[in-house]
């Protein structure tokens, strides 16, 4: 069981948009700390989609987007295409745990 | 350009040791936080622990706690992980991070990651 709750599975079609929420308490999203995603494809590195809750790395394209509200953020996927589908996972920081903490990751396909 | 390569996993016996290292290039080693994380087979990726660019300060997921040790040298541009008491969950693929920014500001490069196995 998770800290940050993300769904498991989002679908869409090319072209569309897509969201993935991540869910977290008062001790991690809701107490303020930066929330923070990633893209990752099994058997590679990870790869830095958003930090800081809505920055982008240098040469993410503008199509990703972060956002955070009260105990959840999201992350937002316009013109969706086939080279994203991916396992995308969110982290934060725990005040309790005093410590980072990831959401179970979400797979996103593309149909 | 920036490069993680994490070397040392193999496969190890429930109660044993091993140690990771991840050898960094391409940036200012000793001025940034690092990290592992591990993703074990069929699951999502685990935060294991993390340091900051001095080594003077360091972190543990409580499933680690007291049976691993972050390490570095700043002088070989070097991260390790010293796993001891390894158990059959410590089963993953462990990557090496660089921080983005501070400790806890996300991690914008990782290595390709380095198999643990733990079985009799």
């Amino acid at each position: 069981q998770s800290v940050l709750t993300q769904p498991p599975s989002v679908s869409g079609a090319p072209g569309q948009r897509v969201t993935i929420s991540c869910t977290g308490s008062s001790s991690n999203i809701g107490a303020g700390f930066d929330v923070h995603w990633y893209q990752h494809l099994p058997g590679t590195a990870p790869k830095l989609l958003i930090y800081g809750d809505s920055d982008r790395p240098s040469g993410v394209p503008d199509r990703f987007s972060g956002s955070k509200s009260g105990t959840s953020a999201s992350l937002a996927i316009t013109g969706l295409q086939a080279e994203d589908e991916a396992d995308y996972y969110c982290q934060s920081y725990d005040s309790s745990l005093s410590g980072r903490v990831f959401g179970g990751g979400t797979k996103l396909a593309v149909l | 350009e920036v490069q993680l390569l994490e070397s040392g996993g193999g496969l190890v016996q429930p109660g044993g040791s091993l140690r990771l290292s991840c050898a960094a290039s391409g940036f200012t080693f000793r001025n940034f936080a690092m990290s592992w994380v591990r993703q074990a087979p069929g699951k999502g990726l685990e935060w294991v622990s993390s340091l900051s660019g001095s080594g003077g300060s360091t972190y543990y997921a409580d499933s680690v706690k007291g049976r691993f040790t972050i390490s570095r040298d700043n002088s070989k541009n070097t991260l390790y992980l010293q796993m001891s008491s390894l158990r059959a969950e410590d089963t993953a693929v462990y990557y090496c991070a660089k921080a983005h920014s501070g400790t806890w500001g996300g991690d914008d490069y990782w290595g390709q990651g380095t198999l643990v196995t733990v079985s009799s």
